[in-house]
This record gives structure tokens, sequence and C-alpha cells, in this order.
């Protein structure tokens, strides 16, 4: 069965401090996909990235990056210098490749408070 | 485009009422997906669709049904409503890339 653990309930940090949001998951597939979503206050979820599991090329897009290692089935994502505006919960998800479907489980979320 | 719209924006109903939650995107994708999302918690698949005429149940799918007659459309029935079933409900649509776009949210409350 699929999961996805996030263990960082809350993380408060003050503007200009780089912070890394863990996200662990367990699969039995070979094939799969992570996401990583950002819920701001306002409450609509906002996609961020997806990475396949043949690829595990970190990324970059602009402040934010992903650390993604089959080795330790971890997706962990980093927001480098931290904006108050990044204050939002963050989920992590995971999906098996289905024939039929893409069924996402999602971990239950870190909040991030982000202090000016 | 608007994407994906869902209606009503909030709602109140009394144990043991009904409703449909509605779900609408221009986005022409043929997969869609209804979510709950219980305070603190992540997000749990109720329903799926994989296009017009074609449903499945996902993880928590109890007290609920879905239909797909239309591509755009995929309404959510609660039938007898329960205290459990406060929530939020999120409605999504997937394009080609596996990435899930979503609706703003129903926020429901059952008393």
């Amino acid at each position: 069965a699929q999961k996805v653990t996030q263990a960082q309930t809350e993380i408060s940090v003050v503007e200009k401090e780089d912070v890394t949001l863990d996200c662990v998951y367990e699969t039995r597939d070979t094939t799969y996909y992570l996401f990583w979503y950002k819920q701001p206050p306002s409450g609509e979820l906002v996609f961020l990235i997806r990475r396949n599991s043949f690829d595990e090329q970190n990324e970059i897009s602009g402040r934010y990056s992903w650390n993604f290692q089959k080795s330790t089935s971890s997706f962990n994502f980093t927001i480098t210098a931290s904006q108050v505006v990044d204050s939002a919960v963050y989920f992590c998800a995971l999906s098996e490749a289905q024939e039929y479907g893409n069924k996402l489980v999602f971990g239950a979320g870190t909040i991030l408070r982000v202090k000016s | 485009n608007a994407g994906v719209t869902q209606t009503p924006k909030f709602r109140i109903l009394k144990i043991g009422q009904s409703m449909t939650l509605q779900c609408t995107q221009d986005m022409n994708h043929n997969y869609m997906y209804w979510y709950r999302q219980d305070p603190g918690m992540g997000l749990k698949l109720i329903y799926y669709s994989v296009g017009a005429g074609i449903t499945d149940k996902g993880e928590v799918p109890n007290g609920y049904n879905v239909s797909r007659s239309t591509t755009e459309d995929f309404p959510l029935r609660l039938e007898l409503a329960a205290p459990s079933q406060t929530s939020v409900y999120f409605c999504a649509t997937q394009n080609r890339g596996y990435e899930q776009y979503f609706g703003p949210g129903t926020r429901l409350t059952v008393t």
C-alpha cells in the first residue's frame, strides 16, 4: 500500500532563512509519481512540482528546490531565503502508475510559518 | 479559462439532509476527482472518473455518490448527511502529465 509521511507538523522560521520540508514515501511499485502542493491561507491547492520515479535529478525553480532520493524513499522540498508569502501548508503526494486514473495519496501536510 | 469551479463555496446542512456539490471544468480533461480534507489532515480520495460515463470509488466513498454525464461536469451527491461528513471538499482534474489541478473547495458543515 502507498503511504506518505510528513513528519514535521509545523515549522516556524524567520524571513530569509532556508527551510527544508521532509517527505518520506512507501510504495511497492517501481513506477510512480511524486508531487508537492502548496495550500496558502486562502485554501486553494497549488501544484508545485511532479517528479517521476525514474528521474532522480534534483530540480530548482527560483527559490524552490527538490531533492529526490530513491535510496531513502525521500522527496524533500527546500525553500531558500524564505518570505512571508511562503507561509502555507505544504503537502507531499504519491501516485502509482495505474491503467485508469491516478489516485493521489497525500501526506498530512507541514504548516510553514514565516515570520518577518 | 476558469479552470475548475465548484459551487457552493459554503454550506450548512442538517443531519439527514441531502445535497449535491457541483464541479465544472473547462480544460477538457478526461480525469476528474473528488477529495475531502478534514482539519489538520491531507486529502483523501472519495471518487474519481476517467471519462464521461465511467466512475470508480476511491479511499472513502461511503455516504457519497457521483455521476459523469459530460466531460465538463462531475457532481458529488451526499445522501443523508452525517456530522462525519463535515469537511472541505475539493474537485480536481488531471492533465496528460499526471498533474492534478484543484478547484477552490466547498466547505461543508453538518450539524
